[in-house]
């Protein structure tokens, strides 16, 4: 069973362009989770998402960032207008449906954003 | 909300040795605690979860943690550290009752030393 997938590992971007980032969930995850990693600090949660459902986006920057999970394909977080304070790595974690109880989050390797 | 605090950014450890990680919780709602651990350049393995079983929790590689609620803990602990224990350590929160998103603390990065 392959773990959660993340593309590309490592995205170098120019100010003002577009970053994309992709995460395939595990195989039976319907939940997926972005995390955003800033140097020296710990992850910080950005959005929570069910297919073709924004459930929670609480962490997301109000302007530029946007995250989606479509029926079909993986989940993208997408990052309009790059500056040089969105390098970060980026993690995405998937879960099973939640049943009531405590679902454990399993990580991707993350993207590695640095904007130049 | 929830939120942990872990004290100490790094940590050295002789080989050989006890490895203790200390973490602290705030939680308006009984918690959920984890611990992960992070290698160089990679994503978050799991070591262990505290979800109102056991209070002691065992987990992968030899680690554990105990639940303590009248301290609001939940620190790691190694009886013998190995050369290969190097990497980030992070304890994280979550809201039982909530939407399963996980509050991390800032992480020790431990250091082996022989």
């Amino acid at each position: 069973n392959a773990g959660v997938m993340q593309n590309p590992r490592h995205l170098v971007r120019r100010r003002g362009q577009e970053a994309r980032l992709r995460c395939s969930p595990m195989k039976g995850h319907s939940h997926v989770y972005w995390y955003r990693q800033l140097p020296e600090e710990g992850l910080k949660f950005m959005v929570y998402l069910q297919k073709e459902n924004i459930i929670d986006e609480s962490g997301m920057p109000k302007e530029r960032f946007s995250a989606e999970f479509p029926k079909e394909g993986p989940s993208i977080l997408r990052i309009q207008q790059v500056v040089r304070g969105d390098s970060a790595a980026y993690f995405c974690a998937s879960s099973p449906p939640l049943a009531g109880g405590e679902e454990t989050q399993y990580f991707g390797p993350g993207t590695r954003l640095l904007v130049l | 909300a929830q939120s942990v605090t872990q004290l100490g950014s790094h940590v050295s450890v002789s080989e050989g040795a006890l490895v203790l990680l200390r973490c602290n919780y705030s939680s308006s709602v009984p918690p959920y605690l984890f611990w992960y651990v992070q290698y160089p350049n990679q994503g978050l393995q799991l070591l262990l979860k505290y979800t109102s079983a056991a209070t002691l929790v065992k987990g992968i590689n030899g680690f554990e943690a105990e639940f303590k609620k009248s301290e609001t803990s939940f620190h790691l602990t190694k009886p013998s550290a190995h050369m290969s224990d190097a990497a980030e350590y992070f304890c994280a929160v979550s809201d039982r009752y909530g939407n399963n998103r996980l509050a991390f603390g800032k992480g020790n990065q431990v250091v082996v030393i022989p």
